[in-house]
């Protein structure tokens, strides 16, 4: 079963810096890696797919990258409604077995 | 409107069963693979099981033979049978759609599950 570490637990970060959170995964994924946001008491939020692509209505300060093992979500330049938990995903080729990472709690500085 | 609305949620002893729905609209669902994700009081996400177009279900281990996922797509429904519950069930379970290009999107409201004597 493939892992995902997200990295750091928590980041402390003021409105208008600059956000990057970590994921890594235990052995090489695909292209299928995608990030969320959870706010609390809310569902989570798809941000991006494939590793690069954000979806429907996901600001452009939203950014992915990375492959292999190592992904990254960047978010360029905070805004007050980003402070939220984060997550990646993976999905195994066949059968099709889904994992999350552990989150990263983005919270004001 | 894309919406998913998830029901069926409650208080259970460990051993027992309980079946969740979740109504779908605003999207041709027949079309969709689904998702049940489970998230524990403060913990993070974890999939519980999905269900192809074609009805092929997949599961984790954690609840494999415990759990059974279906959908009637003439009622535009996804249900998750859960039986012999265990305490470490308990959790918010959220139906989600399949992205197709990726991800899941979007997501029910959740709906609680609270397994305890």
């Amino acid at each position: 079963e493939i892992v995902l570490t997200q990295s750091p637990a928590t980041l402390s970060l003021s409105p208008g810096e600059r956000a990057t959170l970590s994921c890594r995964a235990s052995q090489s994924v695909s292209s299928y890696l995608a990030w969320y946001q959870q706010k609390p008491g809310q569902a989570p939020r798809l941000l991006i797919y494939d590793a690069s692509n954000r979806a429907t209505g996901i600001p452009a300060r939203f950014s992915g990258s990375g492959s292999g093992t190592d992904f990254t979500l960047t978010i360029s330049s905070l805004e007050p409604e980003d402070f939220a938990v984060y997550y990646c995903q993976q999905r195994s080729n066949w059968p099709p077995v889904y994992t999350f990472g552990q989150g990263t709690k983005l919270e004001i500085k | 409107e894309v919406q998913l609305v998830e029901s069926g949620g409650g208080l259970v002893q460990p051993g027992g069963s309980l079946r969740l729905s979740c109504a779908a609209s605003g999207f041709t669902f027949s079309s969709y693979d689904m998702h049940w994700v489970r998230q524990a009081t403060g913990k993070g996400l974890e999939w519980v099981s999905a269900i192809g177009t074609a009805g092929d279900t997949y599961y984790p281990g954690s609840v494999k033979g415990r759990f059974t996922i279906s959908r009637e797509n003439a009622k535009n429904s996804l249900y998750l049978q859960m039986n012999s519950l265990r305490a470490g069930d308990t959790a918010v379970y959220y139906c989600a759609r399949d992205g197709i290009l990726g991800g899941f999107d979007p997501w029910g409201q959740g709906t609680l599950v609270t397994v305890s004597s």
